[in-house]
């Protein structure tokens, strides 16, 4: 079994520039979810996905935005990048059943960092 | 708005010395709560989730326990392979979405 896994392990990015994250779900998944880690805090939800539709959303602006797609993989963008968005980003990927807790599984995360 | 707190914010033990980490957390609908260890620079890992007030679950050296306000998270006999950051999550009622709350972490560190 395939657990979660994350691209790139690193970026650098200057501010106004553009980025895209992506992350490929563990076998048999069907949601993915996004979290952004500043240093020293826990992880901030940012969108879940499930069924390739944006299933929820955090406390984050339009400029963060994110697909999934038919193999249930995933990708997160984030435009005009500015200083505060330097963080680890964070994937984590469940199955979503009825009645059922989810556990998400997280990824190795993206240590992004905006000059 | 849910919140979940976690203290102390560091902690600092020797090899073998038991202690426990706390989560208070304020949430509507609690559906599960959930502790993750996370080491510097990876993701964080999977331990537990405790459902009802009342529940505990183990593993090796770590043990959660639940209750209507709080859960713990007891280290008994530490190694200092257990340094990390723990982390714990509440997931709520909103069925809209299914995305985790979690505290800012316990930094562990033990020395041998």
């Amino acid at each position: 079994e395939t657990g979660v896994t994350q691209s790139p392990t690193h970026l650098i990015k200057t501010r106004g520039q553009q980025v895209t994250l992506r992350c490929s779900s563990q076998s048999g998944h069907n949601t993915v979810s996004w979290y952004q880690q500043a240093l020293g805090q826990g992880p901030q939800f940012i969108f879940q996905y499930y069924r390739e539709e944006e299933n929820g959303r955090g406390n984050f602006p339009p400029r963060f935005s994110g697909l999934q797609f038919p193999n249930y993989s995933s990708e997160l963008n984030v435009n005009a990048l500015e200083l505060d968005d330097s963080a680890l980003y964070l994937c984590a990927s469940s199955l979503a059943r009825t009645g059922v807790v989810d556990t998400q599984y997280f990824g190795p995360g993206t240590r992004l960092t905006v000059l | 708005e849910d919140q979940v707190t976690q203290s102390p914010e560091a902690l600092r033990l020797q090899e073998g010395e038991s202690s426990s980490l706390n989560c208070s957390y304020t949430v509507s609908g609690l559906r599960g709560l959930f502790w993750y260890r996370q080491d510097p620079g990876k993701g964080p890992e999977f331990l537990f989730t405790l459902y009802s007030a009342g529940e505990e679950k183990e593993k090796e050296r770590l043990k959660a326990t639940l209750t209507k306000k709080e859960s713990f998270l007891h280290i008994t006999a530490p190694k200092p392979e257990d340094s990390a950051t723990y982390l714990c999550a509440s997931s709520t009622a909103d069925t809209g979405r299914r995305a985790l709350t979690f505290g800012s972490g316990t930094r562990l560190q033990v020395q041998p």
